[in-house]
């Protein structure tokens, strides 16, 4: 059981705006930032987004996080094939949990 | 462009210790933290623990009594240890760079360990 909830699935079209959701408590999630991972079919995870909503270098801006309390939220807009993939949340955790959690991840399928 | 290379057997016995390293080439094991995640086959990911070069670590609570995590800045490497093994501890294991600002952003390739007889 993560410690950070995430919808097991998801899916969209081409072209489409998809959102996927991370909820958390206040001694993660409410009071630290949160990271978005991607993980292709096989491969390592790799960073999507950081501190809420800053992008590395080389990742598309039709990747956006935002952050609301003790959640926070990774949105897609124009979906494309490439985008199949599992989405993890993670965050620092300030109670005995942690000092990192992640979320169980959601499934990204492109329909 | 760093890159992490994870290392050591495939296969481990029940009860015994599961042992990896995790070799770091175009960074320095001497900045950042350094840290070791797992996944089991069909599942999320789970952070085990991190270390710092100077040999401070943080472990994951549920795993404080089994786990050691060293480091070997000499080598630019990185390891960890697993007691007291059991199927529940199969699975993949990753080795990441660690850093406030972007938690993991490099990642190894990741090497999957079976525990079995």
């Amino acid at each position: 059981q993560s410690v950070l909830t995430q919808a097991p699935s998801a899916s969209g079209t081409p072209g489409q705006r998809v959102t996927i959701s991370c909820s958390g408590s206040s001694s993660n999630i409410g009071n630290n930032y949160v990271y978005w991972y991607q993980q292709l079919p096989g491969t390592a995870p790799q960073l999507l987004i950081y501190r809420n909503d800053q992008r590395p270098s080389g990742v598309p801006d039709r990747f956006s996080g935002s952050k609301s309390g003790t959640s926070a939220s990774l949105a897609i807009s124009g979906l494309r094939s490439e985008d199949e993939a599992d989405y993890y949340c993670a965050a620092w955790d300030d109670s005995v949990t942690g000092p990192v959690v992640f979320g169980g991840g959601t499934k990204l399928t492109v329909l | 462009q760093v890159q992490l290379q994870v290392s050591g057997p495939g296969l481990v016995k029940p009860s015994e210790t599961l042992s990896l390293t995790c070799t770091v080439s175009g960074d320095s094991t001497s900045s950042y933290y350094w840290s070791w995640i797992r996944q089991p086959p069909g599942k999320g990911l789970e952070w085990l623990g991190y270390i710092f070069y100077t040999g401070t670590t943080n472990i994951n609570p549920s795993l404080r009594s089994r786990l050691t995590i060293s480091i070997d800045t000499s080598k630019n490497q990185f390891s960890l240890k697993l007691n007291s093994v059991t199927s529940a501890d199969t699975a993949v294991y990753y080795c990441a760079r660690t850093t406030l600002v972007n938690l993991f952003d490099s990642w190894g390739q990741g090497t999957l360990v079976t525990v079995s007889a």
